[in-house]
C-alpha cells in the first residue's frame, strides 16, 4: 500500500517568515494530494490540495507544489501569522481508491 | 448543516468495559471512516465505510467493530476496552472515494484505565 512521509515533526519559525513542510509518497499511481490544518482540540480541515495534472497551487498565503518524477509535495506558507499555528498533514491517494494515506503530521509553532 | 458530530465528547473506562462511539454527518456523504490519532503517529485508520450497510477494515482494525445501518451513522464499537485503545478518536465522511475532502467530526478523546 501506499506510504506517506512527513517532515519535519516540529518547526518554529518567527511570525513573518515563510514555512515549508516536505511530503514523499511510495505509490507512482497516486494523483491526489491534500493538506490538511488541525488546530488544538479540534479535528483535521482541508487547507489545499493538489492533483497530479498540476505543478502548483496557491490560495492566498499557502501554496502546494508536487514534483510526480521524485514522488514528492511541499507546503508553503508565507508571510506566517500566529492563527498559523497548528498541526498540519499531508495526505495521498488515487483513483479507484478509497482510503487516504495520512502522513504523521507537522507542529508548526509561529512565535509573536 | 451540523457536518459531522461525533458522541460523546469524552470518555473514561475501565478495562473490559465496552462502549459505542457514535458519528452522524448530515451531508448525505458516501463515505464515512474511523481514525485514531496517537502522539506521533498521525491518523491511522481502523475501519470505514463506501455505503449504507457496508464496512471495511483499514490499518488498525483489531478491538474494534463498526456498524453502518444508515447512511448517515456510522458506530465504533469497543468490546471488551484495553488500555492500549486510550486515544482520540475522530470520525470523517466524504462524498466519494479518497479522491475527495474529508470532512471530520470534533473527535472523542477516551481513556481506558
Amino acid at each position: 500500500g501506499e506510504n506517506v512521509e512527513q517532515h519535519p515533526s516540529t518547526l518554529s519559525v518567527q511570525e513573518g517568515d515563510s514555512a515549508v513542510i516536505k511530503c514523499t509518497y511510495s505509490d507512482s499511481a497516486s494523483n491526489y494530494f491534500p493538506w490538511y490544518k488541525q488546530e488544538l482540540g479540534k479535528g483535521p480541515q482541508l487547507i489545499i490540495d493538489i492533483r497530479s495534472n498540476v505543478g502548483e497551487k496557491k490560495d492566498q498565503r499557502i501554496a502546494v507544489t508536487l514534483n510526480k518524477t521524485a514522488k514528492h509535495f511541499s507546503l508553503h506558507i508565507t508571510e506566517t501569522q500566529p492563527e498559523d499555528s497548528a498541526v498540519y498533514f499531508c495526505a495521498a491517494s488515487m483513483a479507484g481508491y478509497q482510503k487516504v494515506t495520512f502522513g504523521i503530521g507537522t507542529k508548526l509553532q509561529v512565535i509573536p | 448543516n451540523a457536518g459531522v458530530t461525533q458522541t460523546p465528547k469524552f470518555r473514561v473506562l475501565k478495562t473490559g468495559q465496552s462502549m459505542t462511539l457514535l458519528c452522524a454527518q448530515d451531508m448525505n456523504h458516501e463515505y464515512m471512516y474511523w481514525y485514531r490519532q496517537d502522539p506521533g503517529m498521525g491518523l491511522r485508520l481502523i475501519h470505514y465505510s463506501v455505503g449504507e450497510g457496508t464496512t471495511a477494515k483499514g490499518e488498525v482494525p483489531d478491538g474494534y467493530n463498526v456498524s453502518r445501518l444508515k447512511k448517515q451513522n456510522f458506530l465504533l464499537g469497543l468490546e471488551s476496552a484495553a488500555p492500549s485503545q486510550t486515544s482520540v478518536y475522530f470520525c470523517a465522511s466524504s462524498y466519494n472515494s479518497g479522491l475527495y475532502e474529508q470532512y471530520f467530526g470534533p473527535g472523542t478523546r477516551l481513556t481506558v484505565t
